[in-house]
């Protein structure tokens, strides 16, 4: 019963590198979504991943960030050419298919763009 | 469109009870959720509620929603140094995406 892990924790990098982010959902959840929280927007939502779905990609700021999900499981958010209004918190969630009892939320990898 | 709404900060006394506001504007929303962040910390889970439902009570938690003002409110009963967080209401946005919308989130400060 681990709830969801991300790593890593923190990451610094300078301006226009590529980053990878990585979530471990709970077992047995079929949803997976990546949040960001930054002072200025406050939490938005980024991309959803549903099963063998579509992922909803709506709420990425910019073709610069994608995210994948292998075998259903772990998934990896890419930033590339990383910019200072990247920095932010960055959280992954996970839940069943169906709803209640909603999205249970990961540690969060914070990210500084020098 | 989807907007979520809550007061930025809330001070209370131990002991006392704290009454967290939220309001949203997609009538839609299936349902509606608490959540708590502690600094340093992601989101936990408090609770939530259908939207055909008026309260929910869990142990120190009340939750009332009154659907036709799309006003939802959390209530803490005898509110302990513990509680000190950030709560952030949140609504399940409409169609077939399973994004939650947050609000602003409220600091909610317990002095002993």
């Amino acid at each position: 019963g681990a709830g969801v892990s991300q790593s890593p924790s923190n990451k610094v990098t300078e301006k226009g590198k590529d980053v990878e982010l990585r979530c471990d959902p709970i077992s047995g959840h079929t949803a997976l979504y990546w949040y960001r929280q930054s002072l200025g927007q406050g939490l938005e939502f980024l991309i959803y991943f549903q099963g063998n779905s579509a992922p909803d990609k709506s709420g990425l700021p910019s073709d610069r960030f994608s995210a994948e999900r292998t075998g259903g499981s772990v998934s990896t958010l890419t930033i590339q050419r990383t910019q200072q209004e990247d920095s932010a918190v960055y959280l992954c969630a996970s839940s069943l298919d169906w709803e209640p009892p909603g999205q249970f939320f990961g540690p969060g990898t914070r990210l500084t763009v020098l | 469109g989807e907007d979520v709404e809550q007061s930025l900060f809330l001070s209370v006394r131990e002991g006392d009870s704290s009454v967290i506001n939220c309001t949203y504007t997609d009538s839609s929303s299936t349902y509606l959720y608490w959540y708590k962040q502690e600094p340093g910390a992601g989101l936990q889970l408090l609770t939530y509620i259908f939207s055909n439902m008026d309260m929910k009570q869990d142990q120190r938690l009340t939750v009332l929603l009154n659907k036709k003002d799309k006003h939802l409110s959390l209530r803490i009963a005898d509110t302990q140094t513990g509680d000190s967080a950030i709560y952030f209401c949140a609504e399940r946005g409409g169609g077939a995406t399973n994004k939650l919308i947050f609000g602003t989130g409220t600091l909610l400060a317990v002095q002993p």
